[in-house]
This record gives structure tokens, sequence and C-alpha cells, in this order.
């Protein structure tokens, strides 16, 4: 799976936009973006992913770059809730099965 | 609240033990995987079982085994535990597994196992 980088953390006031990068320059043409969140010390939630159009659904817009080669999610009104760990991750399933490789992810904290 | 869910919920035990996680899946979700947060590691995908199979082997520790039942619940056994075991255990369940990575292939997490090694 291509590897990602993401910011470690970013700050959004309580109500605006929160726009969070991530870049994976070697994606490849089958592999797809997907976004989870984790809230202090809960299991991960899946947020949105997409393979090259852009996605929205009700928690989150998925913005993919036309090369592919970085995204940017986007809360539309950060809430105080918001506050979590962002992860991007790119992957492909395979036979040898779907798992999800974590990185460091984005820190968001929402500030009122 | 995911549908996925996991006992118990906290876990303390001394070194050298064996204990049980045990998780139950999304209603209709035929893939479960298991992943191990440390303060150290971040989150680590240990394995995943697909329909009672085995199907994907992460760094999961020959200590530690796990089976998916003909109901589609799963079970995580560590063994011989030791204090670095200590950690969040989430296990997680998709729909489906499709080589394309796309729909059906997102994971939906239990709210983990907080085991503690004394």
């Amino acid at each position: 799976d291509a590897k990602t980088t993401q910011p470690t953390s970013m700050d959004c006031a309580e109500g605006r936009a929160a726009n969070l990068p991530c870049n994976h320059s070697t994606i490849s043409g089958n592999e797809y973006v997907y976004w989870y969140r984790q809230i202090h010390s809960q299991g991960p939630q899946y947020i949105i992913h997409g393979l090259k159009n852009n996605e929205t659904n009700e928690m989150a817009s998925l913005i993919i770059t036309e090369d592919r080669k970085s995204s940017t999610l986007i809360l539309p009104h950060a809430t105080l809730r918001d506050t979590a760990v962002y992860y991007c991750i790119v992957r492909v399933g395979n036979n040898a099965g779907n798992m999800l490789t974590f990185g460091g992810g984005t820190r968001l904290m929402v500030k009122p | 609240d995911s549908g996925v869910t996991q006992t118990p919920k906290h876990l303390i035990t001394a070194t050298g033990q064996r204990v049980t996680l045990r998780c139950s899946p999304r209603s209709g979700d035929l893939s479960v995987y298991w992943y191990q947060q440390s303060l150290d590691q971040g989150l680590q995908f240990l394995i995943h079982y697909y329909n009672g199979e085995e199907r994907a082997k992460g760094n999961i520790l020959e200590r530690f085994s796990a089976q998916q039942f003909p109901d589609l619940h799963s079970e995580l056994n560590l063994s011989s535990l030791e204090l670095g075991d200590s950690a969040l255990y989430f296990c997680a369940s998709s729909p489906s597994f499709s080589p394309s990575g796309g729909a059906g292939n997102e994971q939906f997490f239990g709210p983990g196992t907080r085991l503690t090694v004394l």
C-alpha cells in the first residue's frame, strides 16, 4: 500500500471548516483513499473513501487531486466533538487481506 | 455505535497468564480483523478472518492466536502474557472482502478491550 504523509497536528475554530491534507504521491491506479478518525481511545471510525472522484457523505467531503497524489478531508462545520486523530490510508485489497495500515495521523484540535 | 461489540471492556491480569478477547461483528459482516494499539506502536494489524477462514496475518506474535466461529464471532487468545502486551485491542468487521478495495471494504471498529498486564 502507498505511504501517506499528514501534518502531525492542526487546530480549527469551532464552526469553521477543517481541511485536513494528505499526500500520497506513490499511489497506484487501483488504490483507494480512506479516512478514519479516532476519538481518544475509542475505536477508529470510518469517515469516507474515494478512488478519483470527489466524494461527500453526511460526515465529510473528500477532495482528490486530478493526479491523485494528494487529497483533502473537509469537515464543513467543525464541532468540539470532531477533536480526534484523523488517519489517511491508501490501500488496495488483495488476496492477502484488506488490513488497514495506520500511520501517525493528524491530531485535530477544535477550539471554542 | 458501530454495531461491533467487544468483551470484556477491561481486563487486568498477571504476567504468564492467558486471556481470551471476544468480538461480535456487525450483523451480516463476514470479515473480522484484529488490531493492537499500544502507546509506542500505534495501531497495528494482527489478523484477518473471512467467513471462518484465516486470510491474512500481520505482526501477530506466536503466543497469540485467533479464530472465527460459524456464527461469525471471533476470539483472540493471548497466552504467556508479558508486560509489553498491555494495550488496547480492537476488533473490526466489514461487509465483504473485495480485492478492489472499494465499497464494502470499509471497516467498522468495536470499542476495544483494554488489557493491562501486571
